[in-house]
């Protein structure tokens, strides 16, 4: 099975500020890789898909990149909107998996 | 719009069965690979099952294999999961996805609660 090694578990940050939480591929997954923002109580969000594309009406602050089987998400202009869970995902084999999840709270 | 509605939820004793329905629409539910995720309570997301779009191939987790069951009706737009002998593990709230393998899951329901409990 494909690990995906997520963190930091949990984080906080200020309004306005820049954060990146990561997740690390146990083997190569090309490109099969997205991330969901999860509030409270109601279910995940596609933020980016193919680990660096934009999911229609997600906000440009949110930016996806790759560098080997290390994949980062990265939120710039930190609002109080985005507080949340962040999930990454590999689709590119079954069984599909999930990183831990990373706490995102702003201060 | 799309949506993604689940139901049949519920608390059921361990052993028993449970079947787990996810209506579609706004969409044309069969063309879409189908998924179903679950999230026990304060714990990650966890896939569980997938279907091609004709229902020809399905996907499991090895520690549902042979207990739960996914299907489709796409005459009715439905996505289905039959759950038998339920363990205490399998509480968590499911939810369905369309996509899964091959590409990313872009819509979820608002998920079914369940729980295993004696």
């Amino acid at each position: 099975d494909i690990q995906m090694t997520q963190s930091p578990s949990s984080m906080s940050a200020s309004l306005g500020d820049t954060v990146t939480i990561n997740c690390l591929a146990s083997q190569d997954i090309g490109n099969y890789l997205s991330w969901y923002q999860q509030k409270p109580g109601k279910s995940p969000k596609l933020m980016i898909y193919g680990a660096t594309n934009l999911e229609d009406g997600v906000p440009s602050r949110f930016s996806g990149s790759r560098s080997g089987s290390d994949y980062s998400l990265t939120i710039n202009s930190l609002g109080y909107d985005d507080e949340g869970i962040y999930h990454c995902h590999q689709y590119y084999e079954y069984p599909l998996t999930f990183g831990s999840g990373t706490k995102l709270e702003i201060k | 719009e799309v949506q993604l509605v689940e139901s049949g939820g519920g608390l059921v004793q361990p052993g028993r069965s449970l079947k787990l329905s996810c209506a579609a629409s706004g969409f044309t539910f069969s063309n879409y690979d189908m998924a179903w995720v679950r999230q026990a309570p304060t714990k990650g997301l966890e896939w569980v099952a997938s279907i091609s779009t004709g229902g020809g191939n399905t996907y499991y987790r090895d520690s549902v294999k042979g207990r739960f069951t996914i299907s489709r009706d796409n005459a009715k737009s439905t996505l289905y999961l039959q759950m038998d002998s339920l363990r205490s593990e399998d509480t968590a709230t499911y939810y369905c996805a369309r996509g899964g393998y091959d590409g990313p899951m872009d819509a979820w329901g608002q998920g079914a609660s369940v729980t295993v409990s004696s």
